[in-house]
Parts: structure tokens; sequence; C-alpha cells
């Protein structure tokens, strides 16, 4: 079945370090998603990416596709306490569902 | 716009017995996905009903059902509970296309003692 890895599983940084979270697929994806869930709270949807080399930009948030539509990023700059949560990828493994990755979850330190 | 909302947000119940959980989408959301979310296996896909149909299902046993209502307010049933079904029932609605953007609600979350 579709594998999705999201590496690494968890990170703690420092307020104001960066953090990047990787999520890898075993085949093709025709859209990637982001998703942030705060801890006690539910998934949040932050963006979809559709192109292949695509990269979006949200504040300090930076999404990036794969050019073989394989695989994705997720960076943040200057992180805040506000960041904290799990950040999931999520695609269209297969035909017509969306899987989601085993998720990173972030932790910062004020 | 109302969000997803989820009812019982919060139940226990005891191996053997079952549960019904309830999800009301997004005003003129007709997709409906559920997920189960454990600390051990994360985010599991369970079913997606689209006008009142299922259109897509994971993998899970046969004691895990849904069913979805013609104002697309879904139901999700488990029988015969195991201490294993322990977790945060999500439901999340959708537009109309299954691999679009979800709208999460809160959760229901299971206890089985």
């Amino acid at each position: 079945g579709q594998q999705v890895m999201q590496i690494p599983q968890y990170q703690h940084v420092q307020e104001g370090e960066d953090f990047t979270t990787y999520c890898n697929s075993s085949t093709t994806l025709s859209n990637i998603q982001w998703y942030k869930q705060r801890p006690g709270g539910h998934p949040v949807f932050l963006i979809q990416l559709v192109k292949s080399g695509e990269v979006k930009k949200q504040k300090r948030l930076t999404f990036q596709f794969g050019e073989a539509k394989k695989n994705s990023s997720l960076h943040i700059t200057a992180t805040q306490t506000t960041d904290v949560g799990t950040y999931f990828c999520a695609g269209p493994w297969s035909t017509d569902k969306l899987i989601f990755g085993t998720g990173t979850r972030l932790q910062v330190f004020p | 716009k109302a969000g997803v909302t989820q009812t019982p947000r919060y139940l226990i119940k005891t191996r053997g017995q079952q549960v019904t959980l309830s999800c009301s989408p997004i005003s003129g959301h007709r997709s409906v996905s559920w997920y189960q979310q454990t600390p051990g296996q994360g985010l599991q896909f369970l079913f997606e009903y689209f006008s009142e149909t299922q259109r897509n299902k994971g993998n899970f046993p046969g004691r895990f059902s849904g069913r979805q209502f013609s104002n697309s307010r879904s139901e999700m049933n488990v029988s015969t509970l195991e201490l294993g079904d322990s977790a945060l029932y999500l439901c999340a609605s959708g537009r109309t296309d299954p691999r679009g953007e979800l709208f999460f609600g809160e959760g229901s979350r299971l206890t089985v003692l």
C-alpha cells in the first residue's frame, strides 16, 4: 500500500530557530496538502500544492513540492511558540482518498 | 458559516458495546470523511461518503460502518467495541473532489474500558 513517511517524527527548537519537516511518498502525487494540529485540537488545512516544483509562502512558512511530485517540505523561519503543534502532509495516494503522513510534532521553547 | 460539528465530544464505553458518532458537515458540503487518530497509528482513513453513498473505504474491519443522510449529516458506528478502538474519531467535510481540502471537526474522543 501507499507509504507516507514524514521526518523527523519530533523536533524541539529554541524560539527563533528554523524548522523543516519532510514528506516522502513511494508514488507520484497529483497534489499534496499540509495541515497543522495544535495540541488538543483538530487538523487545520494550511495549503495545497499541485504543480511540480511549486513553492508557496505563507508569512514565515514555505511549502515546496518536489520536481518528481513524490516529496514535499514545510519550512518555518524563526519559529514562535504559536507554531507548536503537529504538522501533517496529506495526499491522494490512491484513487480517491486523502491519506495523511505520520506527522512531525514541533515543540518550541521560549 | 458554521463549522463541522461532531457529537458527542467525549464518551466512555465498555468492551462489547457499540457506539454511534454523529457529524454535521459545513453547509453546502456533500462529502464527509471519517478518520481514526491514535498516538501510535496517526490519522487513519476510515471511509468517505458523498451524496449518501460510500465512495471510499479504508482498511478497517466490518465492525466499523457509516452512513450519510440526505442532508449530508453522517454517522459512524462501531460494534463490539475492543480496547484498541479507543481513539479520537475525526470527521471532515469537503466539497466535491475527495482529494480536496478537508475541514475537520473537533472530534469525538472514545475510551473503551
